[in-house]
């Protein structure tokens, strides 16, 4: 069975800090999927990034960036120099079961919300 | 582009009443999906369709949900009867691959979603 597990239930942060969102996650799967989704007040889910299993590479976009380890099983997201505009709960979410549709999965973490304080 | 319209935006009932909510997904996606969400247990995976058609539902908690997709522009979640339990944010989502599958562009098109309390 699949599982994403963000630890951190809420976080607030002074504008202009730094900010980690954790998720660790757990599969017997080697080809995988994760993805970070964001939703702010409004309700609505954004997808904000997506990564393979077979790519560690870091990414970074703008002020958000992804360090994603396989060794320790963990995806973490961080914002730099958070705005209020990035209060929001964010979702860490993980697939597998690509190789046809009836096994696919996509299981999501319970969420983090972020709450960046002017 | 129109992204992925769900109806109503929220829907308070009784009781005993039968729910319906409703999902267009984006046009040329071919994955549907229906998720609740609630505190306790995040967002959940109820059923997804693939070109129409049901493919898995085992995430659909009782025999009072149900779920349909007639053509591929329009889905539709029932429950009948609704039960206080059953309040939660439900939100549609598209695809135009299973999300994850070959093509780096399809993640899931959330819906605004629909917030169901049944009293």
């Amino acid at each position: 069975a699949q599982k994403v597990t963000q630890a951190q239930t809420e976080i607030s942060v002074v504008e202009k800090e730094d900010v980690t969102l954790d998720c660790v996650y757990e599969t017997r799967d080697t080809t995988y999927y994760l993805f970070w989704y964001k939703q702010p007040p409004s309700g609505e889910l954004v997808f904000l990034i997506r990564r393979n299993s077979f790519d560690e590479q870091n990414e970074i976009s703008g002020r958000y960036s992804w360090n994603f380890q396989k060794s320790t099983s963990s995806f973490n997201f961080t914002i730099t120099a958070s705005q209020v505009v990035d209060s929001a709960v964010y979702f860490c979410a993980l697939s597998v079961g690509l190789r046809w549709a009836g096994s696919y999965q996509l299981t999501f973490g319970k969420g983090t919300k972020l709450s960046v304080i002017p | 582009d129109a992204g992925v319209i769900q109806s109503p935006r929220h829907e308070v009932t009784e009781m005993g009443q039968e729910v319906t909510l409703r999902c267009k997904p984006i046009s040329g996606h071919d994955y549907l999906f229906w998720y609740r969400q609630t505190m306790m247990r995040g967002l959940e995976l109820l059923i997804y369709f693939n070109n129409n058609v049901p493919i898995d539902d085992s995430g659909m908690p009782e025999d009072r949900f149900s779920a349909k997709m007639p053509n591929a522009s329009f889905s539709t979640l029932k429950i009948q009867p609704s039960e206080p339990r059953d309040s939660a944010v439900y939100f549609c989502a598209s695809s135009l691959a299973l999300p994850g599958l070959n093509s780096y562009n399809s993640p899931l098109h959330f819906g605004n979603g629909t917030r169901l309390t049944v009293t």
